[in-house]
């Protein structure tokens, strides 16, 4: 069974443009979540959905977005972006969500300049 | 607001030694306590949870204790091997299939173990 797939692996961009990031979850698995990593930071929960629905967000603001589709496959993107945007972006999948095991993706590393 | 705390943010132990990580958090309507260990360069994995309804659980040479009323909960590791050298993170949240409670995680711990 093929894990969870996060493209691409490094990004880097510079200040005010924009990025997608896209998580193709293990199958079977409805529910996608993604989140943050930065060295002082750890992880930080950005948002969850589950058949194509954002069933809650973390403490971001509005420039940071994503979606689901029919596929379960979900998308982040990031506007105008900052050079405190610089990390690690991690989704993870689970069958339905709330309580389960998270299969975390390998991560796409981004590099605002 | 919701918030885990986990401690210490780094510990070092010999080979053959125990390793104590603890967290505390905020919300009280948390109920689900999973610990998560990344290796440098590779990505989280689940090494075990616990859910409100149970105080201990182990696992071979892991286990994690709760402690609800205190809100706080620890990871133990015995007999620590080179391999168990990497990033440990508790996370914190509820688990009601009707809703996805935010999955808070502490900040970290770096644990090393010397040969």
């Amino acid at each position: 069974k093929a894990g969870v797939t996060q493209t691409p692996r490094y990004l880097i961009k510079t200040r005010g443009q924009q990025v997608t990031l896209s998580c193709s979850p293990i199958s079977g698995h409805r529910s996608v979540s993604w989140y943050q990593q930065t060295p002082g930071q750890g992880l930080q929960f950005l948002f969850e959905y589950f058949s194509e629905t954002q069933r809650n967000k973390g403490n971001f603001p509005g420039r940071f977005s994503g979606r689901q589709f029919s596929n379960s496959r979900s998308e982040m993107n990031v506007s105008t972006l900052e050079l405190g945007d610089s990390a690690l972006y991690l989704c993870a999948s689970s069958f339905a969500g709330p309580g389960e095991k998270l299969f975390f993706g390998s991560g796409t590393q981004l590099s605002v300049l | 607001g919701e918030n885990v705390e986990q401690h210490p943010s780094t510990l070092s132990v010999q080979e053959g030694d125990s390793a104590v990580i603890k967290c505390t958090y905020s919300d009280s309507a948390s109920n689900y306590f999973p610990w998560y260990k990344q290796e440098l360069g590779k990505r989280p994995q689940l090494i075990i949870d616990i859910r409100s309804n149970v105080g201990e659980k182990k696992d071979q040479r892991i286990a994690v204790t709760l402690n609800k009323t205190a809100k706080h909960f620890s990871l133990h590791i015995t007999e620590t091997q080179p391999e168990d050298s990497a990033v440990y993170f508790c996370a914190a949240y509820g688990d009601m299939k009707t809703s996805y409670d935010k999955v808070i995680f502490g900040p970290g711990t770096s644990l090393s173990v010397i040969p």
